[in-house]
């Protein structure tokens, strides 16, 4: 049974486009993050939520709206995509002092 | 902006040797400081996580030490592997424990 599992794993799409990356996690953890992997594979925080409610909001363009529907899901909405918005996108989430467990990553790539 | 830095950013090391690498972070506002081991094509995992100040784990020949006083933790492991082989990253946990900010991590590359 997988722990936190994001779909879809690769994702080609044109420049303009509207594209959604699910995540689900079956630890009954209280907090759910989006990381985004830049080209030097350093991950850098999109946000956090908790219990349903965003916590985190680190400067990302309006063009990423995160939607959770339950705190076993936390789900990715980005509009009108753009070339710079190619990379791998991971969902985590964790408990407090505890470690987080990560999906497998999206791989988006804006052609 | 969050500066948590690791160093070195790469190592190559012999199997058998033993190795170390750091992460700093800033001294304020600490909740928790957590490792990772992120092989390729994989996700990271947790390795160990450290909320108190003089903290050590260990984890069979992996352990780790925190001084939250001066910003630094680090990661030694003992009699590497083949399979050691990974990036090890640090995370700083503030925000009550809802914000991890990732150092850069340190690429390990343990050779025959």
């Amino acid at each position: 049974d997988t722990a936190v599992s994001q779909t879809p794993k690769y994702l080609v799409t044109q420049m303009g486009n509207d594209k959604s990356i699910k995540c689900e996690q079956n630890l009954g953890h209280d907090t759910m993050y989006w990381y985004k992997q830049d080209s030097k594979k350093f991950l850098k925080i999109m946000f956090s939520y908790n219990n349903k409610e965003l916590i985190i909001n680190e400067t990302v363009p309006n063009r990423f709206s995160p939607k959770s529907p339950d705190k076993a899901h936390l789900n990715l909405h980005i509009n009108s995509l753009e070339l710079g918005d190619s990379a791998v996108y991971f969902c985590a989430s964790s408990q407090r002092d505890r470690g987080a467990f990560f999906g497998q990553g999206t791989r988006l790539t804006v052609v | 902006i969050l500066n948590v830095e690791q160093s070195p950013q790469s190592l190559h090391v012999q199997e058998g040797d033993s190795t170390n690498f750091t992460c700093s972070f800033p001294s304020s506002n600490f909740y928790a400081l957590h490792w990772y081991r992120w092989e390729t094509a994989k996700s990271p995992e947790a390795l160990f996580v450290m909320t108190l100040n003089g903290d050590e784990k260990k984890k069979g020949r992996i352990s780790a030490t925190l001084n939250t006083k001066e910003g630094y933790s680090y990661l030694y492991i003992k009699g590497s592997q083949p399979e050691d082989s990974a990036t090890y990253l640090c995370a700083f946990v503030t925000g009550g424990g809802n914000k991890l900010t990732f150092g850069t991590g340190t690429q390990l590359k343990v050779e025959l």
